[in-house]
């Protein structure tokens, strides 16, 4: 039983560039969220998104965006790489959109910025 | 604007004996409140969670507290075991229906063998 799967687990770039992080949900889950984990925090809320339309928005700066396909996986871009987005994405899934249904988070993908 | 703090960020206790971990919030919306372990190299698990109807919930070793008027929720682990080791994230939402949840900076548990 496959869980939640992200894609590349380790990323390194320059200032400037961009990025695309990738996301498979658990089977029969239709609901993805990203979320940004800095050293030493606690992860922050990006984005959701449920049946392929965006159901909520963090903080974060337009440079972030992200899209959910027709199998429910899901992409997080963001653009114009700043040092300060150095941190782990991590992706969860769950059945429904609201934290009742409790998330099942990935391992992350680590995204290094020099 | 950290909404949800947990003020201790690492805590040892010896195998057998209790862990109480602590969180506090300053939202009076949020009603939902969840916990979260994480392991290295690894995502958040969830492990328990909490409506604020109800001021207790336990599931095996495990109990979560809520005190609502006091804006703290803790996490009892009894008795703690040595794989219990790892970042234990408090969260909390504004309903259940909310979409995202605010966590907490974490305590690193350490459980002595």
């Amino acid at each position: 039983d496959a869980g939640v799967t992200q894609s590349p687990t380790h990323l390194i770039k320059t200032r400037g560039q961009q990025v695309t992080l990738r996301c498979s949900p658990i089977s029969g889950h239709k609901s993805v969220s990203w979320y940004q984990q800095v050293l030493g925090q606690g992860p922050q809320f990006i984005f959701q998104y449920y049946e392929k339309e965006e159901r909520g928005r963090g903080n974060f700066p337009d440079r972030f965006s992200a899209r959910q396909f027709p199998n429910y996986s899901s992409e997080l871009n963001v653009n114009a790489l700043l040092l300060g987005d150095s941190a782990l994405y991590l992706c969860a899934s769950s059945l429904r959109t609201g934290g009742y249904y409790g998330y099942t988070f990935g391992s992350g993908t680590r995204l290094t910025v020099v | 604007d950290q909404q949800v703090k947990q003020n201790s960020p690492s805590l040892s206790v010896q195998e057998g004996r209790i862990s109480i971990l602590n969180c506090d919030y300053t939202n009076s919306m949020f009603d939902y409140f969840l916990w979260y372990k994480k392991y290295p190299a690894e995502g958040p698990t969830f492990l328990i969670s909490i409506s604020s109807i109800k001021d207790k919930n336990e599931d095996g070793r495990f109990t979560v507290f809520l005190n609502k008027s006091a804006k703290h929720l803790s996490l009892h682990i009894v008795p703690s075991q040595p794989g219990d080791s790892a970042v234990y994230f408090c969260a909390a939402s504004v309903d259940s229906g909310a979409n995202n949840l605010f966590f907490g900076t974490g305590t690193r548990l350490t459980v002595i063998p």
